[in-house]
């Protein structure tokens, strides 16, 4: 079967760094994708990893380890608008729809 | 990239009717594909439509309940039947993605069903 597991909920305070890890297990691999989403909004896309190792974009940065089936977030210097759920997806085929972890969500306080 | 309009962005509907949401692309897609996204709840994928052919529905979802149209490489609806409060959700509709590119959303449908 196909199962994307992330935490729940995680708590930071402003200016820190925090590391949102996902773990999967998919019947096929085709890429991983971290997704932000506020609420009431659509996700809006972060990163994706392919290959294994770090992908940095600014404040964020995706890890992934194929072989342990294993990706992190990591976002640094937190701020107050990264408040947001965060969604790890894999894609399973090229061709196919996105599975969706449950999503975890970060609360940033000052 | 893709640009994708789905509206309505939100309403408000009684128990039994039904409503119909429209997802629009800007550019051709051979696939497009709708989630359900229940309160507090991660996204979960209904159907995936293709361009002339029925949709396939994932498990816990049928036709009756959510018809999907999919009339061309462009455009597609799906439709929530015979509503109840427990299909209170945000609809997404989604498009597939290119080589080493991520899905594109819609900016969702929040229904609220009372």
């Amino acid at each position: 079967g196909q199962n994307i597991d992330q935490p729940t909920e995680m708590t930071a305070t402003e200016g820190a760094i925090v590391q949102i890890n996902c773990t999967y297990q998919t019947s096929g691999f085709n890429g991983l994708f971290w997704y932000q989403q506020h609420a009431g909004e659509a996700p809006t896309f972060l990163s994706y990893n392919v290959l294994d190792g770090l992908e940095e974009k600014g404040r964020f940065s995706s890890f992934l380890s194929r072989s342990k089936g294993y990706s992190y977030l990591l976002l640094k210097e937190l701020q107050m608008k990264d408040s947001a759920s965060y969604l790890c997806a894999v894609g399973n085929q090229a061709g196919t729809a996105l599975i969706f972890g449950k999503g975890t969500t970060l609360s940033v306080s000052s | 990239s893709a640009v994708i309009s789905q509206k309505p962005s939100r309403d408000i509907c009684q128990r039994g009717t039904s409503l119909t949401i429209q997802c629009q692309v800007d550019s051709q897609v051979t696939m497009m594909f709708w989630y359900r996204q229940q309160p507090g709840q991660s996204l979960t994928l209904i159907a995936t439509a293709n361009q002339g052919s029925e949709a396939t529905y994932e498990s816990g979802f049928v036709i009756d309940k959510f018809p999907i149209s999919r009339p061309n490489l462009t455009f597609s609806t799906l439709t929530v039947s015979n509503m109840s409060p427990e299909d209170s959700s945000i609809y997404l509709c989604s498009v597939e993605r290119g080589v080493k590119t991520e899905a594109f959303f819609g900016q969702g449908t929040r229904l609220t069903v009372v």
